[in-house]
């Protein structure tokens, strides 16, 4: 099993929509969240860290589950220019705390006009 | 500021030969990473330093790999000989873990293809 696992998509949805993506890690001491955001043959960038108490920035809204060991990602009236390549990221946690982050394989987002 | 900096921004080898990948990460930062990225495997780490001693390079493929990093603002990837199976996106990425925790900063990526 991977230690992050999110569902690669794709999403195709129409400007406007509101579209949930989700993310389960494995490692239960995971300490740190995050959602990067890749845009095609570009490098990943920081979008948002996810912290327990669920957290927005603008039209983007990340929640953290450390129950079920579930990270969401909702983005509100999606534009043309979201389209891209959601990473879900966990930092290994525990003893091996050492800033390592665990990538998920990303879930591609496709927004339409 | 300057972001990560890497060079070659793109490169083609023949297999056998060898591939020399550089890094420059930000000013300060004392994490470098370098990561390669495929279609079908992802984004996968394959070594990190702190305070430029390497720390866990168990992510390197085999032993054709090898990393260095000489000082605080240079690192270097070597694959040698390479194949093609080596053909990738290969990503150098700083942190600094005085500021928010673990955001790292990635360049732009090397595009290597083996032919």
């Amino acid at each position: 099993r991977k230690e992050v696992e999110q569902d690669p998509g794709p999403f195709n949805v129409p400007e406007g929509a509101t579209v949930a993506f989700n993310c389960t890690y494995s490692n239960s001491a995971s300490q740190s969240f995050f959602w990067y955001r890749q845009d095609c043959r570009k490098e990943p960038k920081l979008l948002m860290s996810v912290y327990s108490s669920g957290n927005e920035d603008g039209r983007f809204t990340a929640q953290l589950n450390r129950a079920s060991q579930y990270i969401s990602l909702l983005i509100r009236d999606s534009k043309l220019s979201d389209s891209a390549t959601y990473l879900c990221v966990v930092t290994r946690g525990g003893s091996s705390n050492t800033g390592k982050l665990i990538f998920g394989q990303g879930t591609t987002l496709q927004v339409k006009p | 500021d300057a972001g990560v900096i890497q060079s070659p921004r793109h490169e083609v080898t023949e297999m056998g030969q060898e591939v020399t990948l550089r890094c420059k990460p930000i000013s300060g930062h004392d994490y470098l990473f370098w990561y390669r990225q495929t279609m079908m495997r992802g984004l996968e780490l394959l070594i990190y330093f702190n305070n430029n001693v390497p720390i866990d390079d168990s992510g390197m493929p085999e032993d054709r790999f090898s990393a260095k990093m000489p000082n605080a603002s240079f690192s270097t990837l070597k694959i040698q000989p390479s194949e093609p199976r080596d053909s990738a996106v290969y990503f150098c990425a700083s942190s600094s873990h005085r500021g928010p925790s673990y955001e790292q900063y990635f360049g732009p990526g090397t595009r290597l293809t083996v032919t």
